[in-house]
């Protein structure tokens, strides 16, 4: 079954702890991405790697880490510099590492984190 | 900074009627458009791609049209079913740089009732 998969759907995180979302496809795409959605308002690009050891920041990549060891993962720490980390999370990944302008975006179906 | 507007945010119909979503965007120097679909608590699905170069795409009862010089895109959906209701989302991919870096609008919440 061929897709995107986050993991956990909820996550919930103490003040000052770091937290990692999971991210893995069995697509064989090249490019990975985070965006963060908080209600009434659209997604937005947190981080993105265009291939593997390579990753760029996005519009709001503060308090935030990412890593691209493995092709197939992309995983998103939350650190505790975020102050404000609850809103749903979302993976997606594309085929190319050069795009092309038919390129779809294929996403996963998200975590939910908040704050205790 | 491309920005992206989506109106309206809401949206009810009876079943069966033909619709139209709105999404108009500031910077006409765009890559491509994506329309999105997204249920609640869930991801994103795909549901129309279109070209910096064409004017339209259709899928099925969907129909997306864009109109760079304007900076709009419009997506129609015809006979409308309560499975259509979801929110829609309108992103546009920048032109410059690498990577594809989505601008996204906030939404449609479209509800078809019975």
């Amino acid at each position: 079954d061929g897709g995107i998969t986050q993991s956990p759907k909820y996550l919930f995180r103490k003040e000052g702890q770091n937290v990692t979302l999971s991210c893995e496809q069995n697509l064989n795409h090249d490019a990975m991405y985070w965006y963060r959605q908080d209600p009434g308002q659209g997604l937005r690009l947190i981080y993105y790697s265009q291939i593997v050891n390579d990753f760029q920041k996005g519009d709001i990549a503060e308090g935030y880490s990412v890593s691209r060891e493995k092709k197939e993962s992309f995983p998103l720490t939350v650190t505790s510099a975020q102050k404000n980390p609850t809103a749903f999370y979302l993976c997606a990944s594309s085929i190319s590492r050069q795009r092309t302008t038919n390129e779809k975006l294929f996403f996963g179906s998200g975590t939910q984190l908040s704050v205790l | 900074k491309q920005e992206v507007t989506q109106i309206p945010a809401a949206l009810s119909v009876p079943e069966g009627e033909n619709l139209v979503l709105n999404c108009s965007f500031t910077d006409s120097a765009i890559y491509n458009l994506q329309w999105f679909r997204q249920d609640p608590g869930k991801g994103l699905t795909s549901l129309l791609l279109i070209q910096s170069s064409q004017r339209e795409q259709t899928s099925g009862r969907l129909n997306a049209s864009l109109d760079k010089s304007s900076g709009r895109s419009t997506l129609y959906i015809a006979a409308s079913q309560p499975g259509d209701s979801a929110t829609y989302l309108c992103a546009v991919n920048r032109l410059t740089g690498g990577g594809n870096k989505l601008t996204f609008g906030t939404g449609t919440q479209l509800k078809v009732e019975l």
